[in-house]
């Protein structure tokens, strides 16, 4: 069974600061791996995904993660925090051979979140 | 635009009462998904449907069943809500005709469904 362990619920930073939140998973076979943001009563939105391509994985808004095998993680940072980032941010997983034993069907398996604040 | 579309938005329910969560996506998705999503918990998968005309347990299905009316909608129905089932409702898709890519979920924007 797969899963993701997030590491703070909450993490508050300074405007301008760089931002880490920390996420490790758990799989039996090589993962894809997700991150996701949600802010204030809507929706979750993808930020940037992992599929076994290049370790490095840039996403949207100036955020990246960075695959790491040897640990087991697939923490996410961006430089220099904004206002804007304040929101929460889950961490999902999911694996190839989950796609195909359930005909494509790609269930992701989320970590608990971590709530961002962003200090002025 | 685009996307998943839940109603309603908010919802208030006594315990005891019926309410069916309607889900309609218009990205011509194969898979469908409910998620129910509590403070400290993450989103927790409820049911899902691989395609049209099959329905899954997910981790958490007690208290609810599911349609899968046609390609682009998948209610969620709760036939007797209890206090427990009070909690923010999330309907998402996925191209499963993409599945080796890793494509990942689109969202709606949630059902505040609150049980007293």
């Amino acid at each position: 069974a797969q899963s993701v362990t997030q590491l703070g619920s909450h993490v508050s930073v300074s405007e301008g600061a760089l931002v880490l939140l920390r996420c490790n998973y758990s799989s039996s076979v090589p993962p894809y791996l997700f991150w996701y943001v949600q802010y204030p009563n809507q929706g979750l939105q993808l930020l940037l995904k992992y599929t076994s391509a290049a370790t490095l994985v840039k996403g949207i808004n100036g955020f990246e993660a960075e695959f790491k095998k040897s640990e087991t993680s697939f923490h996410l940072t961006k430089p220099s925090a904004h206002m804007s980032d304040a929101a929460e941010y889950f961490c999902a997983v999911s694996d190839r051979s989950s796609l195909i034993s359930n005909f494509g069907n790609e269930k992701l398996t989320f970590g608990t979140g971590t709530r961002l604040t962003i200090i002025p | 635009n685009a996307g998943v579309t839940q109603t309603p938005k908010f919802q208030v329910l006594k315990t005891g009462q019926s309410m069916t969560l309607q889900c309609a996506q218009d990205m011509n998705h194969n898979s469908m998904y409910w998620y129910r999503q509590d403070p400290g918990m993450g989103l927790r998968l409820i049911y899902y449907s691989a395609s049209e005309g099959t329905t899954d347990k997910g981790e958490v299905p007690n208290g609810y069943n599911v349609s899968r009316l046609n390609k682009r909608e998948f209610s969620l129905r709760l036939e007797s809500a209890a206090p427990s089932q009070t909690s923010v409702y999330f309907c998402a898709s996925s191209d499963r005709h993409r599945p080796l890519q890793g494509y990942g979920y689109t969202f709606g924007s949630g059902t505040r469904l609150t049980v007293v």
